[in-house]
């Protein structure tokens, strides 16, 4: 069964002060891992898309990097703006029927930046 | 703002009324979802349409029924619904069918409330 961990569960930083969120997972063949920010009330906002271990992708304040066994958001002197939920979600490997397509969420990180 | 826009942002509902939640996108996906997220964890999958056909249903109660009258519309039909089915009811699409690994586009939501 796929799972996805993200730690730590709640982080508080001080603005400017850069930290990294992580996301470890196990899947029978990763098709794809997807980053997503949540604002409280709305839906998820999608941030980056990692196939393949060693890859990075940029934004703004925010990178993601990718191995074998996890996932890291890195933010660099974050604002209070970037306070938000961001959550990690795997895809495998697909079988003929599609069944486990479907994406694996991890329960998310909380992220809150002071002023 | 999204591009996948969802109908409406906040509904209450007594256990004895029918109820239409909608969902539209115009970017010309051919797969759109409905998920269920509750307070603080992540988004579970109800449905999915790829090619306007139900291609996944999680087990979900009968009470609650998919349809897609075409690839730009989704709507999800609420019968005889119970207080715990209270939740943020999620939109989502994706450019590909169901097997392809291209990122979901959710929608804000609906706030649905049970009484």
């Amino acid at each position: 069964e796929d799972q996805v961990t993200q730690s730590p569960e709640a982080l508080r930083l001080q603005e400017g002060e850069s930290s990294s969120l992580n996301c470890s997972y196990t899947v029978s063949g990763l098709r794809g891992l997807f980053w997503y920010r949540q604002d409280p009330g709305k839906g998820p906002e999608f941030l980056f898309t990692l196939y393949s271990a060693g890859e990075e992708k940029e934004k703004e304040r925010l990178k993601a990097t990718l191995t074998k066994k996890e996932s890291f958001l890195h933010i660099t002197a974050p604002k209070p703006e970037d306070s938000a939920t961001y959550l990690c979600a795997v895809q495998a490997a697909v079988d003929y029927t599609g069944a486990n397509s479907k994406l694996t969420f991890g329960k998310g990180i909380t992220l809150s930046v002071r002023p | 703002d999204t591009e996948v826009t969802q109908t409406p942002k906040h509904l209450v509902m007594g256990m004895t009324n029918k109820k239409s939640l909608k969902c539209e996108q115009h970017m010309g996906h051919r797969a759109m979802y409905w998920y269920k997220q509750k307070a603080k964890k992540p988004p579970e999958l109800m449905f999915v349409y790829s090619y306007e056909k139900l291609s996944i249903n999680e087990s979900v109660p009968s009470r609650f029924s998919p349809e897609c009258p075409n690839s730009s519309l989704l709507n999800l039909h609420l019968h005889a619904l119970q207080p715990e089915d209270s939740a943020l009811y999620l939109c989502a699409s994706s450019q590909g069918g169901v097997w392809s690994n291209s990122p979901l586009h959710f929608g804000n939501g609906t706030r649905l409330t049970v009484t």
